[in-house]
């Protein structure tokens, strides 16, 4: 089974503190995703990589950057935590989409909360 | 415009029911693929089934189906004889050709309340 695993489930940080969200995938997956879920807004995506080094900007990169040094492994940072980042980020990853449906699988997500 | 439109914010539905969620979704790339998640209240996405663009058939997983109406836009959901373990989120999501790096673009949700 393909396993995303983030490092953490819950985190309360305070205002202007960075932070780390981790998300470690083992299935050799080249495609990476951070979203993020808000209620009535489903998710949005925040930043994706398709290689190691490699980032794209999703719909919503304001605030955050994100690192892929390695392939399994996919970092998402808040330089400066604001409130308005308050909420539950999800980390996905997949095989490219040409010779499959392009599937993503999702780790369990991270719920933050800045105060 | 959304590009993925879920109208149903929540909805009940009585057990041993068949519930249909709506999904609209919006592109001019032929080739794409719709996709149906189910986020249970522990957090985890799990994936229920896909539908491509040029698929015949509607498809089918168990108790799920998806009603693909192309020239409609529109792939909803459809979950037979509906069980308490089914209360949960509802996202569509679509995956278009062109988009870089093929990622997904998801509805707002549907939450689905199975009532025994």
């Amino acid at each position: 089974d393909v396993k995303v695993t983030q490092s953490s489930r819950y985190l309360v940080k305070r205002t202007g503190e960075k932070v780390f969200l981790e998300c470690v995938q083992d299935m050799d997956h080249e495609n990476m995703f951070w979203y993020r879920q808000d209620p009535g807004l489903g998710l949005r995506l925040i930043y994706f990589s398709y290689d190691v080094k490699m980032k794209e900007k999703g719909d919503i990169p304001e605030g955050y950057s994100v690192s892929r040094e390695k392939k399994e492994r996919f970092s998402l940072i808040l330089e400066s935590a604001s409130t308005n980042q308050t909420s539950m980020y999800l980390c996905a990853s997949s095989f490219p989409g040409q010779s499959n449906t392009g599937e993503l699988f999702f780790g369990e997500g991270s719920r933050l909360t800045v105060l | 415009a959304q590009k993925i439109t879920q109208t149903q914010p929540g909805m009940f539905v009585q057990e041993k029911e068949a519930v249909t969620l709506d999904c609209t979704y919006d592109t001019s790339d032929p080739s794409y693929g719709l996709f149906w998640y189910k986020q249970p209240s522990s957090g985890e996405m799990i994936f229920l089934i896909y539908q491509g663009s040029y698929d015949q058939q509607n498809a089918t997983e168990g108790r799920y189906s998806l009603n693909f109406q192309k020239a409609r836009k529109s792939a909803n959901l459809v979950i037979s004889a509906s069980q308490l373990g089914d209360s949960a989120m509802y996202f569509c999501a679509m995956r278009e050709s062109l988009a870089a790096g093929n990622k997904l673009t998801f509805g707002g949700g549907t939450r689905v309340l199975v009532k025994p």
